[in-house]
């Protein structure tokens, strides 16, 4: 069973389209977050969400919206794309808001 | 805030020989230290984490790493290292707040890539 699922796996589409990323977890964890991986293989987070509640929102433009409709799901979507937003897109959970952090697959976006 | 530097991008290294990681981080707070691996084309998966006790920490698949504070470093090593090493390395680290528990926001260092050759 997978505990930290995301989807898709790899994403291609045009600038100025509208796309989602799916997350869910199965671990009964109550806090989400939402990681960017640029090229150059940095990972820096965008969001988290602590039982539903957005806990942290890093300076991330607003074109990126986080929408968690119940603790297992958090869900990242991305409005107006450009070129710029071409990385790879990791979820992860934690049992509780400060515990170990368990990553999901990624999902690839690349726009062009 | 805290951030933290992987001195090496690349470490080549033979089947069997020991190998050593370096992360180095830098906070004006106390940090958890975490390292992660990330094989090709997968998410991220814990290796090991420091959180008190023991300054020497041993994780999984044979890795251990060592905190030493009056360096700010926390170095990873493994001393004889696997085809199947091969992958991407994280140092991480998390600020605690001040009731004990980690801030949870974790700050990565730029990546390691560990290449075994046969």
């Amino acid at each position: 069973d997978t505990a930290v699922s995301q989807t898709p796996k790899y994403l291609v589409t045009q600038m100025g389209n509208d796309k989602s990323i799916k997350c869910e977890q199965n671990l009964g964890h109550d806090t989400m977050y939402w990681y960017k991986q640029d090229s150059k293989k940095f990972l820096k987070i965008m969001f988290s969400y602590n039982n539903k509640e957005l806990i942290i929102n890093e300076t991330v433009p607003n074109r990126f919206s986080p929408k968690s409709p119940d603790k297992a799901h958090l869900n990242l979507h991305i409005n107006s794309l450009e070129l710029g937003d071409s990385a790879v897109y990791f979820c992860a959970s934690s049992q509780k808001w400060g515990y170990q952090q368990y990553f999901g697959p990624g999902t690839r976006l690349t726009v062009t | 805030a805290q951030s933290v530097t992987q001195l090496d991008s690349q470490v080549p290294v033979f089947e069997e020989a020991p190998v050593e990681l370096r992360c180095n981080y830098s906070s004006s707070v106390s940090v958890y230290l975490f390292w992660y691996v990330q094989y090709p084309n997968q998410g991220l998966q814990l290796l090991l984490k420091y959180l008190s006790g023991s300054t020497l920490v041993k994780g999984i698949n044979g890795f251990e790493a060592e905190f030493n504070k009056s360096q700010t470093s926390f170095h990873l090593r493994k001393p004889s290292v696997h085809i199947s090493d091969t992958a991407e390395y994280f140092c991480a680290v998390s600020r605690i707040n001040a009731g004990g528990t980690s801030y949870g926001k974790l700050t990565f260092g730029q990546g390691t890539i560990l290449t075994v050759h046969p």
